[in-house]
This record gives structure tokens, sequence and C-alpha cells, in this order.
């Protein structure tokens, strides 16, 4: 079955610095990958998704996040936080079902801390 | 307001009641999801809806859970006598077809409280 490890349960980073948040999968095939932000009180957005092609994906907000294949990762990265991204951020890997339907599988989160 | 509403947003209930959850897609989204959030599990899967019917219920914990589709639109997630491991935040997701290239839309989720 597959599965999703987010290592980092919480990060703190300060106002302007870049940030990385890891993402490792396990899954037999080419993977669909996924990563997610939920704000305070707010819904999961999507911020980004990789399906197949250009390894490094560009999603909203500034954010990217690179597919690995070898590292079985998908880090997303960000060059310079906001305050506004302060948020818990899922990373999750996409499946068919045996049923035909996609669902996701979601890592455990990493929240982010943002300091002045 | 275009995207997927849940209702009620907070629920507090007593051991061994029934609750209701409700869930609106967004119009026109023939795939509808529930997940469960909580502490120590994270995200989990429950059920999954394409039109009417349910193909897939293989995350429903126990047979305490139960869902439906109505008019291919609104799901109720009915969770009978209560318990205080169902504590959570359960949320809906829509997407267009079900496909693995369309994006799920999350509503706000309903908070649950099991006393």
């Amino acid at each position: 079955a597959q599965s999703v490890t987010q290592p980092d349960i919480h990060i703190t980073v300060s106002e302007g610095a870049s940030l990385e948040l890891r993402c490792n999968y396990s899954y037999g095939a080419t993977p669909y990958l996924f990563w997610y932000v939920q704000s305070p009180g707010q819904g999961l957005q999507l911020l980004l998704k990789y399906f197949s092609g250009d390894t490094l994906v560009q999603g909203i907000k500034g954010f990217e996040a690179e597919f690995k294949r070898s590292q079985s990762s998908f880090n997303l990265r960000k060059p310079s936080v906001h305050w506004s991204d302060a948020a818990e951020y899922f990373c999750a890997v996409g499946d068919k079902s045996n049923f035909g339907n996609e669902k996701l599988t979601f890592g455990t989160g990493t929240r982010l801390t943002i300091i002045p | 307001g275009a995207g997927v509403s849940q209702s009620p947003s907070n629920k507090v209930t007593e051991k061994g009641k029934d609750v209701e959850l409700r869930c609106d897609p967004i119009s026109g989204h023939t795939a509808l999801y529930w997940y469960r959030q909580s502490l120590g599990q994270g995200l989990e899967f429950l059920i999954y809806f394409q039109g009417n019917s349910a193909p897939d219920k293989s995350g429903l914990p126990s047979d305490r859970f139960s869902a439906e589709r109505t008019g291919g639109s609104v799901s109720t997630l009915t969770i009978q006598r209560t318990q205080q491991e169902d504590s959570a935040v359960y949320l809906c997701a829509s997407s267009l077809m079900g496909l693995p290239t369309d994006t799920q839309y999350f509503g706000p989720g309903t908070r649950l409280t099991v006393l």
C-alpha cells in the first residue's frame, strides 16, 4: 500500500528566509503527488501537483516542488517566505483504487511557523 | 459561493448520540469524498461517491458510519452511537469526475467533539 512520510512535524523559519518541506512516498508505480496547505479554520487548498513530465512543478503562492524518483521524494520549496505562509502543509499521493476512483493518502503534515 | 461547503462547522455531542454531517459539493462535480482528520491518525479517506453511488467505502472505520448522496449533489455522513474516538474534523471534497488528474477541492470541515 502507498504511504507518505513527512519527517518534520514542525518547522520555524524567519520571514524572508527560504523554505524546504520534506516529503517521501512509497508507491509501486509512477505516483501522482500533491501538496496541500491548510490555514487555521480553512479547508485544504491545493498548492501544486505532479503527474508526469517535468519533475520541477510550479504552484500557487510562489511554491515549487521537485519530484525525485531515485529518492522517492517530493519536497516543497519557496525561496522567500511571507508571514501569511504560516499554516499546516500536507503532502499526498494519489492512487487509483480497485473501484476505479482516485483517492488520496496523506502525510501527517508539517506545521510551519514564521517569525518576524 | 463556488466552493465546497459543510455544515455544521462545529458539533458537540454526547457519547451514544447519532450525528449527521452535511456536504454541498461544487456544482457539476460528480465525485465526492469524505475524509477524517484526527490527532494521531492524520488525514484518512473514508468514502467515495460517483454520482449517488458509493463504490468505495473501504475507509469507513465501522458499521456505525454511513453516508448517502442524493441528486448527485448533497451528501450526508451519519455516525450512529458516537464514541469519543470519533472526535475529529470531517472533511468533504469534490472533484469533477474522480479521475486521477482531477483536483480534489476541500470544504472547511466539521469539527466533531464527542463528550
